[in-house]
């Protein structure tokens, strides 16, 4: 079993719907959460980051985190053809010193006129 | 948001040669920089992390002769792919670590490292 299991898709939307990207974790020794958009040969770009169970929202994305079922959500308000990217979840053990994250597979998502 | 910057942005190589390629954080100080190898429609893969001043740690099955890695100063860690072969061709991300403590990585923009 991978440390963070993540749904590669691929996700089709229509523009202006409500996107849902999740993945699940297996250490309850994860206690960082970030999720990052890629797109196509380009780095990662960090969209948000969290830390404790429940939402954060942050303009038209909301994370949102729940330990006790090692889930993580993020949500996409509003989609918009940009919004097209890889989204990849990242997550990182307390107490690190190295800070090394465990990645999820990542979704690819297309949003379509 | 932290900028981090790479260069090159690509570069194609001959086998055999060596290829250096530097990650720089531009408007924050970088204890911890870390190295990854993305392949196509893949997700990122940890190659070594590289803490400024101290000798980098590289994950297991990765060669550390192969991939120097230098982290000279508090913005600056470089990745030299040795005797590049046309399997080491691939996608390289470097990210760092604010110095303050913080747990966000922030990643550069990729190097496309292509050996022929």
């Amino acid at each position: 079993q991978k440390e963070v299991e993540q749904d590669p898709g691929p996700l089709s939307v229509p523009e202006g719907a409500i996107v849902s990207l999740n993945c699940t974790y297996s250490n309850s020794a994860f206690q960082y959460f970030m999720w990052y958009r890629q797109y196509s040969r380009k780095g990662p770009e960090l969209l948000m980051y969290t830390y404790s169970s429940g939402n954060k929202e942050d303009g038209r994305f909301t994370a949102q985190v729940d330990k006790s079922s090692k889930y993580i959500s993020l949500f996409i308000r509003d989609s918009q053809p940009s919004d097209s990217a890889t989204y990849l979840c990242a997550i990182l053990a307390g107490g690190t010193s190295y800070g090394k994250l465990t990645f999820g597979q990542g979704t690819i998502l297309t949003v379509h006129p | 948001g932290a900028v981090v910057s790479q260069h090159p942005s690509r570069v194609i190589c001959k086998s055999g040669t060596s290829v250096k390629i530097e990650c720089r954080s531009l408007d924050f100080q970088a204890t911890t920089m870390f190295w990854y190898r993305q392949f196509p429609k893949k997700s990122l893969m940890l190659m070594a992390t590289s803490n400024e001043g101290s000798k980098a740690t590289y994950e297991q099955g990765v060669e550390k002769d192969k991939f120097l890695i230098n982290h000279a100063s508090l913005t600056l860690s470089t990745l030299t792919v040795t005797s590049a072969h046309p399997e080491d061709s691939s996608f390289y991300i470097c990210s760092a670590r604010s110095g303050t403590g913080g747990n966000e990585q922030y990643f550069g923009p990729g190097t496309r490292l292509t050996v022929t």
